[in-house]
């Protein structure tokens, strides 16, 4: 089975960056996902690393090492409208469906 | 588009008795997911249908959770003789074939047991 940790809380200011981490204890994985919820939402893709190293999608970032079993998404320009909640999420070999950890609660202050 | 569309939004029910929850995916989408979300949690899998594969039950607590999905469109969750542990907003997802990491959620089923 898998095992993801994420902080439970990070509070950061409009326009600043932060940066989420992600580890994690599986055998064997695909890659690992990157979802934002807004409360009383659904959750959203944001991002999906296969392979070590950074991904870029406009202000967000990714980035996996599976030598350290670490991953993280990076957000910059924080914006208010950022404030959600924050989740990993692995699939596992053989498997289809996505193992999510408890999630990260951000939150932007002005 | 259309997204995932689930209903009811809430159902507040009492112990004991049975619910269904329904999902329509994404039309074109032929992998569909059930998740469970307790406050303040992460997501929990349930089950995943794929075409006309048999589904990946794994993730089903009790015998007291099943679901259908008819072809590769609308899907029920059936939970008989709720507990009050039941309680959770159940999520719906779907994708493409092969791109199980990007899932499409729809917006839950808050359900409250009494």
């Amino acid at each position: 089975g898998q095992s993801l940790e994420q902080p439970s809380e990070v509070t950061a200011v409009e326009g600043a960056i932060v940066q989420i981490n992600c580890t994690y204890q599986t055998s064997g994985f695909y890659g690992l996902s990157w979802y934002q919820q807004h409360d009383g939402g659904a959750p959203t893709f944001l991002s999906y690393n296969a392979l070590d190293g950074l991904e870029e999608t406009g202000r967000f970032s990714s980035f996996l090492s599976r030598s350290d079993s670490y991953g993280y998404l990076l957000l910059q320009e924080l914006q208010m409208k950022d404030s959600a909640s924050y989740f990993c999420a692995v699939r596992d070999m053989g498997r289809r469906a996505l193992t999510f950890g408890s999630g990260t609660r951000l939150q932007v202050q002005p | 588009g259309a997204g995932v569309s689930q209903s009811p939004s809430n159902k507040v029910t009492e112990k004991g008795k049975d619910v269904e929850l329904r999902c329509d995916p994404i039309s074109g989408h032929t992998a569909l997911y059930w998740y469970r979300q307790r406050l303040g949690q992460g997501l929990e899998f349930l089950i995943y249908f794929q075409g006309n594969s048999a589904p990946d039950k794994s993730g089903l607590p009790s015998d007291r959770f099943s679901a259908e999905r008819t072809g590769e469109s609308v899907s029920t969750l059936t939970i008989q003789r709720t507990q009050q542990e039941d309680s959770a907003v159940y999520l719906c997802a779907s994708s493409l074939q092969g791109t199980h990491n990007e899932q499409f959620f729809g917006p839950g089923t808050r359900l409250t047991v009494l």
